[in-house]
């Protein structure tokens, strides 16, 4: 079974377009997080959800705007996509939000705005 | 100066010695530490954490942790082929806006030639 899955894998869509990406997780955990990895393979994180709650906002456009229904999912909406938001999102979740939280990685979702 | 800084490499290592990955960071707040590999296209997968000063061994992967001088490491010995892989050092701050949040280095590709 898949313990953090993201649909889809790749996206390629046009400037200008909007574009979501799902993520959901099987392993029972209360937070989930946002990740964006790019071309120099930085990972850098965007936001992350307690239980539903968003607790983390990093310095990111407000063109993002991350949604989580239940505690087992989030989303990621992007309007009017640029070409700097080219780059691989990852989605993580973690037993807790605190300092001691193991974060698992889903399989990324390879988004190239052309 | 980068909130964790590690050597991108490439670390080039020969089959069945130990490779010796490090990473320094400037935060003194920080109190939990991750190891992860990525295999290119991947993702991030967790290989260890620690949280106090020392070492910690899990089976071929050793992670040492020194808070007063800001530097964690990890130590893979035996490397094999398949060790190969860009390794990313984490950490984790306490409280504040920084709660829960992965904080990431470059990373450094590690290369195990047979």
């Amino acid at each position: 079974d898949t313990a953090v899955s993201q649909t889809p894998k790749y996206l390629v869509t046009q400037m200008g377009n909007d574009k979501s990406i799902k993520c959901e997780q099987n392993l029972g955990h209360d937070t989930m997080y946002w990740y964006k990895q790019d071309s120099k393979k930085f990972l850098k994180i965007m936001f992350s959800y307690n239980n539903k709650e968003l607790i983390i906002n990093e310095t990111v456009p407000n063109r993002f705007s991350p949604k989580s229904p239940d505690k087992a999912h989030l989303n990621l909406h992007i309007n009017s996509l640029e070409l700097g938001d080219s780059a691989v999102y990852f989605c993580a979740s973690s037993q807790a939000g605190g300092i001691y939280n193991e974060q698992f990685f889903g399989p990324g979702t390879r988004l190239t705005v052309l | 100066q980068k909130e964790v800084e590690q050597n991108s490499g490439p670390l080039s290592v020969p089959e069945g010695a130990i490779a010796s990955l490090n990473c320094t960071y400037s935060d003194r707040g920080s109190q939990s530490f991750f190891w992860y590999r990525q295999y290119s296209g991947k993702s991030p997968e967790l290989i260890m954490f620690i949280y106090s000063n020392g070492d910690k061994e899990d089976g071929r992967f050793t992670a040492q942790l020194n808070k007063a001088s800001q530097y964690v490491s990890l130590l893979i010995r035996d490397s094999q082929p398949s060790d190969s892989a860009t390794y990313l050092c984490a950490l984790s701050n306490a409280g504040g806006t920084s709660y829960g949040k992965l904080t990431f280095g470059q990373g450094t590709i590690l290369t195990v030639h047979p």
